[in-house]
């Protein structure tokens, strides 16, 4: 079965301790995306990688890091939490539809719901 | 840049009635993609439908269709017989390629109630 798998799925934690939250895919997809959702303003991409060891920012990436060292791995690493990152996270994955075409539908983790205190 | 607007924060319909939820995007491209998807309280996010920019012809899922205005940059999202289980939150969204590079862009959402 196709998947997107974050963890965790719930991650209460204090400003200033590191965190790591996980997106692992199964389908080996080049196109890996992190965003977060907020009341009022949608998704918003934070980070992408189009392949391994290539990654960029996207339109929110302050207070955030990611890594891609292998395909199907794209942790999302919060240095230094602040109480403004809380937010719902969504790891997704962007197939190649056919001929090269991007009509494809992105594919989505379960979604990580995160509070800093 | 492009962006994406739901003008509506919420909206409610009776059961079994139709309902409209709209979406209006900028932009300068003219090969694009635009998805609608429906977010329950699970958080889930499940595509409903999707529209070629390059397709003149309205896409239609079962009860779900849209109105495609590319001129007007308008991506309009219809619901017949409305039901219980399409209470959730809908996501208008932009897709394209440049250089390579994705860029699937959100609007801010719509929170769809029904009422029974």
């Amino acid at each position: 079965e196709a998947q997107v798998t974050q963890n965790p799925r719930y991650l209460i934690t204090v400003t200033g301790k590191k965190l790591t939250v996980t997106c692992s895919q199964n389908m080996n997809h080049e196109y890996m995306s992190w965003y977060r959702q907020d009341p009022g303003l949608g998704l918003r991409q934070i980070y992408y990688s189009m392949n391994v060891e290539v990654t960029d920012k996207g339109d929110v990436p302050e207070g955030y890091k990611v890594s891609r060292k292998e395909k199907r791995n794209f942790p999302l690493i919060l240095e230094s939490p602040s109480p403004n990152q809380t937010s719902l996270y969504f790891c997704a994955t962007l197939p190649w539809g056919s001929e090269g075409r991007s009509n494809t539908e992105a594919f989505f983790g379960q979604g990580t719901r995160l509070t800093v205190v | 840049a492009q962006t994406v607007t739901q003008s509506q924060p919420e909206m409610s319909v009776q059961e079994a009635e139709t309902v409209t939820l709209s979406c209006t995007y900028d932009t300068s491209e003219s090969d694009y993609y635009l998805f609608w998807y429906k977010q329950p309280p699970s958080r889930q996010m499940i595509l409903v439908i999707r529209q070629e920019a390059y397709k003149q012809q309205n896409a239609t899922e079962n009860r779900f269709s849209v109105n495609f205005q590319k001129a007007a940059k308008s991506f309009s999202l219809k619901i017949s017989d409305s039901q219980l289980g399409d209470a959730a939150m809908y996501f208008c969204a932009y897709r394209r390629t440049v250089r390579g590079a994705q860029k699937l862009v959100f609007g801010q959402g719509t929170r769809l109630t029904i009422n029974p």
